[in-house]
């Protein structure tokens, strides 16, 4: 069964180091989103991505972050200057297309940063 | 601006019990609803998704069902089994490409 992918499983950096989280889709999905879950607390909705432009995002998506989908099947988040509080479980979710409701997740990616 | 809040944060039930877990959410106007499996340091599994139009959806031993007028939802499980232990998320979506907005969860622990 198709499934989202992200890589790293866990990233740990220092404060005010750039980084990229990676995510692969499945492929025939046209929504795109990033999730980020601070341990303990909710998952919240950080930006959602379709038609190569971003539809939506958080107030939490400052201009520290930015989505780009690369190629065909990569789908990344970055995050320009990292902070302490960026710490967290950050998932990818695809949705195939209109008439398709459904978001699938991927793993998540732990970000600690140090 | 739209709140989803589940009840109880944790449970605890014996093995082979029937268990209810509750959400609500303030605003009506959603366009679906899921509830969502997590395991702990794991991603979310999708368990049941339900239109704004339906009352509900059934996966095996889970039914959910949905007041969208009062703002509730329900994730039954029949017969509970120690596999079941997990977090269960509700969460709403408020738009066909919008986001989704998650409650705090419900941690299921079944007892052996």
């Amino acid at each position: 069964e198709p499934e989202v992918t992200q890589t790293p499983s866990h990233q740990v950096t220092q404060m005010g180091q750039e980084v990229i989280l990676r995510c692969v889709p499945i492929s025939n999905h046209l929504y795109f989103y990033w999730y980020r879950q601070i341990l303990g607390q909710k998952v919240e909705f950080l930006v959602s991505f379709y038609n190569n432009e971003i539809s939506e995002k958080s107030e939490i998506f400052d201009d520290q972050f930015s989505v780009e989908r690369p190629d065909g099947s990569n789908f990344t988040l970055k995050i320009r200057s990292t902070k302490l509080e960026d710490s967290a479980m950050y998932f990818c979710a695809s949705r195939l297309g209109q008439a398709s409701y459904e978001q699938y997740f991927g793993p998540g990616t732990r970000l600690t940063v140090t | 601006k739209q709140e989803v809040t589940q009840i109880p944060a944790a449970l605890s039930v014996p093995e082979g019990e029937n268990l209810v877990l509750n959400c609500s959410f303030t605003d009506s106007a959603i366009y679906n609803l899921q509830w969502f499996r997590q395991d702990p340091g794991k991603g979310l599994t999708s368990l049941l998704l339900i239109q704004s139009s339906q009352r509900e959806q059934t996966s095996g031993r889970l039914n959910a069902s949905l007041d969208k007028s009062s703002g509730r939802s329900t994730l039954y499980i029949a017969a509970s089994q120690p596999g079941d232990s997990a977090t269960y998320l509700c969460a709403v979506s408020i738009g066909r490409d919008d986001k989704i907005i998650f409650g705090k969860g419900t941690r299921l622990h079944i007892l052996p």
